[in-house]
């Protein structure tokens, strides 16, 4: 079973800081995806990273994913409330029918 | 409307119930999922299915019974439910089971067993 753990599980900032959030595991994935989730919504997918050491930027957030295939993490510059959310990451197995996903890093920005 | 709909999005039911939730979309996706959501453990695939009439085991598939008949509808069935299925389950459709391809989350059944 592949296992993806994410960190920090919780995280409460102030509107304009910084932050990274990471999500690790001891397997090699074939792409790796990252979701937001709102409170009595479904997830949405931010983005997927596909190849070893890729950097995706979505306006001030910035994707990277592990040379090996193996971690990600997500960094937000300036957070806004509007940040504020459940963050998942989710990698595909090599088959890629299938998705594993991390436990999720709650954030909440304060104005 | 357009899209991945769940039903019923709220759910009382008591154990030793049967209980279905439905799941539909519009897209004509080949692949639909069904995840579970608890605190602690993110999302855990229960079943997925390639095509109509093809479905397969996820993580956690123990308790729960899928069909797929239609490709737009995949319902879950609880045949005899009991309190650790108390969760927030979530279906998803996508295009290709390809891990690069996008799932789209439908709005999640509150799921509650007595």
């Amino acid at each position: 079973t592949q296992l993806l753990e994410q960190s920090p599980q919780f995280l409460s900032i102030q509107e304009g800081e910084n932050l990274t959030v990471y999500c690790n595991s001891s397997s090699v994935f074939s792409s790796l995806q990252w979701y937001r989730q709102e409170p009595g919504e479904g997830p949405v997918l931010l983005v997927t990273v596909v190849t070893g050491g890729e950097v995706k930027k979505l306006k001030r957030l910035t994707f990277q994913f592990g040379d090996a295939r193996k971690d990600s993490s997500l960094h937000i510059t300036a957070a806004q409330p509007g940040d504020t959310g459940l963050y998942l990451c989710a990698g595909a197995n090599n088959a890629g029918n299938m998705l594993t996903f991390g436990g999720g890093t709650r954030l909440m920005v304060k104005p | 409307d357009a899209g991945i709909t769940q039903s019923p999005r709220y759910k009382i039911t008591e154990t030793g119930r049967q209980v279905t939730l439905m799941c539909h979309q519009t897209w004509s996706h080949s692949y639909m999922f069904w995840y579970r959501q608890d605190l602690g453990h993110g999302l855990r695939l229960i079943y997925y299915s390639a095509a109509a009439d093809i479905t397969d085991k996820g993580e956690v598939p123990d308790g729960y019974v899928v069909s797929r008949s239609k490709t737009e509808n995949f319902p879950l069935t609880l045949e005899s439910a009991t309190r650790s299925q108390t969760s927030v389950y979530f279906c998803a459709s996508s295009e290709s089971g390809h891990g690069g391809g996008e799932q789209y989350f439908g709005p999640g059944t509150r799921l509650t067993v007595t």
